[in-house]
């Protein structure tokens, strides 16, 4: 599968506690999304990288939420101090960046309970 | 500031009628107007997009309409099956900003045989 791959799929955690999601993304994107979906909403822009530099992070992204690209590969979203308000599916999506031609490619999402 | 608003919030067509969806937008710097299929457990997956250029696109049994003038844009589905039945997402976005996507509320269709 050479598709955009999350891990874990479903995540359980207590209130307070840290929480890091793993995306993969197609191997020849630079371009590399996160996004939050929360029940019978669209998914909600979070923070892109291109390649290792992250060059934007929405106000949805408070101080707790913290992501990563080393090496411009694949990239880690860690939640601090978990909130029940964080419960969401948290997608991956990554793009080849050319200009008229950009294609997000989603990945099937992390599901988080913060019970 | 919810900046894509779709519509209708649900939908139930049967097997071989024409789903419509609707999205109106407020941005008119957004110049890129792709729609989302997302099935349950999965993430969403490009269906057809259009840019503000033309006035229609068809791609097989989808079309998307683009009204510029009133900024709005819907999807058609042709001969509806049940294999459509999903949650139809619209977005918009920049071109040669970040490209980052806006999303409708989505609209969750139903196919009856």
């Amino acid at each position: 599968d050479t598709g955009v791959s999350q891990d874990p799929r479903h995540k359980i955690t207590k209130r307070g506690q840290n929480v890091t999601f793993r995306c993969d993304p197609i191997s020849e994107h630079n371009r590399l999304y996160w996004y939050r979906q929360t029940l019978g909403q669209g998914p909600e822009f979070l923070t892109y990288f291109q390649n290792e530099a992250q060059l934007e992070k929405s106000r949805l992204l408070s101080d707790r939420f913290s992501a990563e690209r080393p090496k411009g590969s694949f990239s880690t979203l860690e939640i601090q101090r978990t909130e029940q308000g964080d419960s969401a599916m948290y997608l991956c999506a990554s793009s080849t960046w050319a200009r008229r031609t950009e294609k997000l490619f989603f990945g099937s999402g992390t599901q988080l309970s913060v019970l | 500031q919810q900046q894509v608003k779709q519509s209708p919030q649900s939908l139930i067509v049967q097997k071989g009628g024409i789903s419509i969806i609707n999205c109106a937008y407020e941005n008119t710097a957004f110049d890129y107007f792709p729609w989302y299929q997302q099935f349950p457990g999965k993430g969403p997956a490009l269906l057809i997009a259009i840019r503000p250029d033309v006035s229609e696109k068809k791609e097989g049994r989808f079309t998307i309409s683009f009204n510029k003038s009133a900024k709005q844009f819907s999807l058609h589905i042709m001969d509806s099956q049940p294999g459509d039945s999903a949650t139809y997402f619209c977005a918009a976005s920049i071109e040669g900003g970040n490209e980052k996507l806006t999303f409708g509320t989505g609209t969750r269709l139903t196919i009856i045989p």
